[in-house]
């Protein structure tokens, strides 16, 4: 069965540097969220999409933005990258909010 | 707001021992309660749920009952094997709302044989 795709799976940057994150949800799921998991920490909820909209909003910082796009599949934009923003990064889909949620293999960000 | 408290690993076991997970919530409606596995370097995979009080979520030979009146929701198994060391999250899924989840710390759980 198809997974949720995130791409790309690794990734290194300078910091001050920008980072696009990409996430391909499972086929026909309409909602999108991502995670942030620091080192050692429990992912923490950014945002997430609902029908291409914005459907709810922890703790991201401004210098992130994020947007779902017509064929449902979101990308997140960093900017001004930071040290404390290497993480795993985790993308779930869902079918409708508030139905299961499934993760994809993430993207692991390091920035140097 | 809400959150998720889980004990602290990591926990260390030999094979065909008794898990148990401790896991505790604050919430301020009834969320649902999940658990996820993370294996080393994969991504986060839904182990089992409750969605209301008294339900109990089973899989793998896993089980986890949703408690309301201690707030509860403790991951048990009754005989470990080597490949269930993994992290294992205990999670709440706000009611109402687009229903993003909030994660406690996070238990390693090492089996040995």
């Amino acid at each position: 069965a198809a997974g949720v795709i995130q791409s790309p799976r690794h990734l290194i940057k300078e910091k001050r540097e920008t980072a696009t994150l990409k996430c391909y949800p499972i086929p026909r799921h309409d909602t999108v969220y991502w995670y942030q998991q620091g080192p050692g920490q429990d992912p923490q909820f950014l945002i997430s999409f609902y029908e291409k909209m914005q459907s709810d909003k922890g703790s991201i910082p401004d210098r992130f933005s994020a947007q779902q796009f017509s064929d449902y599949h979101s990308e997140l934009n960093m900017s001004s990258l930071e040290l404390g923003d290497s993480a795993l990064y985790f993308c779930a889909s869902s079918l409708g909010s508030g139905n299961e949620q499934f993760f994809g293999p993430g993207t692991r960000l390091t920035v140097l | 707001g809400d959150s998720v408290t889980q004990m602290e690993g990591p926990v260390t076991l030999s094979e065909e021992a008794f898990l148990t997970i401790n896991c505790t919530y604050t919430a301020t409606g009834y969320p649902s309660l999940f658990w996820y596995v993370q294996y080393p370097g994969e991504g986060l995979q839904l182990l089992l749920k409750a969605t209301k009080a008294d339900d109990k979520g089973s899989n793998k030979g896993f089980e986890a009952t949703y408690r309301k009146e201690t707030t509860s929701f403790h991951l048990e198994k009754g005989s470990v094997q080597v490949s269930d060391s993994a992290v294992y999250f205990c999670a709440l899924s706000e009611s109402g709302g687009y229903n993003k989840l909030i994660f406690g710390a996070g238990t390693r759980l090492a089996v040995h044989p």
